[in-house]
């Protein structure tokens, strides 16, 4: 069955120090993956998204994931976090071929950042 | 008004009560979804709506009803909810075609539900 593990539960950096934030999914076939971000009474919005091709991807913010078949992660990095940046963060997988929408989500990481 | 709005923002309920979720998509998109999100869990997906059907429902208790009376709304009927139905829940929307499986979903901002 497909899973979606993010290890860290809430993570602290100070501002202008760099980020890396852990996801690993299961699936026996090439999966479709993503990064959304939650701000505090908001819904998600889209961060990056990998398909195929490059397997480093490129998203709004300042956000990257680079994705790594051998070890089976999608982890997202930001090399200079700012206060705004501040929010939960939530890897999802979803199948080729699996049914629309239906997208595996992870827990969630919560972002703090210390001034 | 753009994007996906939801309303209520937050809702208060008995257990004995019926309410409704409101959900609009101003983004001419053919798929609408209900979340649920509560604490310390997954994102969980409710109900899926593809060109005003209902495709998916994902084992959904019967005190939750959906209804898509056309692709720009989609509602959530509640009814003799429990205290452990109190979340987020989320509306989306995507463009979906047949040449691919997933789009970007796009969230409104959520109901908060407490039932009492």
């Amino acid at each position: 069955a497909q899973s979606v593990t993010q290890p860290d539960i809430h993570i602290t950096v100070s501002e202008g120090a760099s980020l890396e934030l852990r996801c690993n999914y299961s699936y026996g076939a090439t999966p479709y993956l993503f990064w959304y971000v939650q701000s505090p009474g908001q819904g998600l919005q889209l961060l990056l998204k990998y398909f195929s091709g490059d397997t480093l991807v490129q998203g709004i913010k300042g956000f990257e994931a680079e994705f790594k078949r051998s070890q089976s992660s999608f982890n997202l990095r930001k090399p200079s976090v700012h206060w705004s940046d501040a929010a939960e963060y939530f890897c999802a997988v979803g199948a080729i071929g699996g049914s629309q929408g239906n997208l595996i989500f992870g827990k969630g990481t919560k972002l703090s950042v210390k001034p | 008004e753009t994007g996906v709005t939801q309303t209520p923002r937050h809702l208060v309920m008995g257990m004995t009560n019926k309410k409704s979720l409101k959900c609009e998509q101003h983004l001419g998109h053919n798929a609408m979804y209900w979340y649920k999100q509560s604490a310390k869990k997954p994102l969980e997906l409710m109900f899926v709506y593809n060109f005003k059907e209902q495709t998916e429902n994902n084992s959904v208790p019967s005190r939750f009803s959906p209804e898509c009376p056309n692709s720009s709304h989609l509602f959530l009927h509640l009814h003799t909810l429990q205290p452990e139905d109190s979340a987020l829940y989320l509306c989306a929307s995507s463009q979906e075609s047949s040449e691919s499986s997933y789009n970007e979903q796009f969230f409104g901002p959520g109901t908060r539900l407490t039932v009492l």
